[in-house]
């Protein structure tokens, strides 16, 4: 079965530092991987996506991903963090094309301090 | 505003009341998806929608919850007598389904229950 994993539900970063936050996934199948933001009181925002054109993936905001298979993981990171981008982060995977159901793990919360 | 949108945004209601969700698509978007998203938790699936014909129900959609798309457009998500454990956010999506085409789900601002 399909499942992802977020390696910790809480990063806290400066303004002007690295964001990485950590996703692998498990699948028996090449996989389509998503991240996604919430904002507070808000709905899921699509960032980027991975659909095997390319293992690096540039998103909106700044972000970026990339798919390593070898370590099955699409780590989301940014070079700078801006005090917007405090929100929760959850990656979620698709077995196929065809959509369906999105697998989401339990999000990681971005904290940003000046 | 022409993303998806749910009403009503919060709902507070006693244990046993039914309650119902709306959910309004992105207007070309054949596919309607409904999550539950509980506090500090992902999204998780419980049923979709292609056009107008429910295609699949998660485990977690008990006999007291339904759901339906009479006319391939907006969805109700409906519960009946509801429980303490129903209390959630319920969150809407919708894609685009093309043949052979990649689809992308877009979420509504989700619909806070509390059930008292």
């Amino acid at each position: 079965a399909q499942s992802v994993t977020q390696l910790g539900s809480h990063v806290s970063v400066s303004e002007g530092a690295l964001v990485l936050l950590r996703c692998n996934y498990s699948s028996s199948v090449p996989p389509y991987l998503f991240w996604y933001v919430q904002y507070p009181n808000q709905g899921l925002q699509l960032l980027l996506k991975y659909t095997s054109a390319a293992t690096l993936v540039k998103g909106i905001n700044g972000f970026e991903a990339e798919f390593k298979k070898s370590e099955t993981s699409f780590h989301l990171t940014k070079p700078s963090a801006h005090m917007s981008d405090a929100a929760e982060y959850f990656c979620a995977v698709s077995i196929n094309q065809a959509g369906t159901a999105l697998i989401f793990g339990k999000g990681t919360t971005l904290s940003v301090s000046s | 505003d022409t993303g998806v949108s749910q009403d009503p945004r919060h709902k507070i209601t006693k244990r046993g009341q039914n309650v119902t969700f709306r959910c309004d698509p992105i207007s070309e978007h054949n596919r309607l998806y409904w999550y539950r998203q509980t506090l500090g938790q992902g999204p998780e699936f419980l049923t979709y929608f292609q056009n107008e014909a429910q295609l699949e129900k998660s485990r977690l959609l008990s006999d007291r919850f339904s759901a339906e798309r009479p006319k391939g457009s907006f969805s109700t998500l409906e519960i009946q007598r509801t429980e303490q454990g129903d209390s959630a956010m319920y969150l809407c999506a919708s894609s685009l389904r093309t043949s052979g085409g990649w689809e992308t789900q877009y979420f509504g601002p989700g619909t806070r229950l509390l059930v008292l």
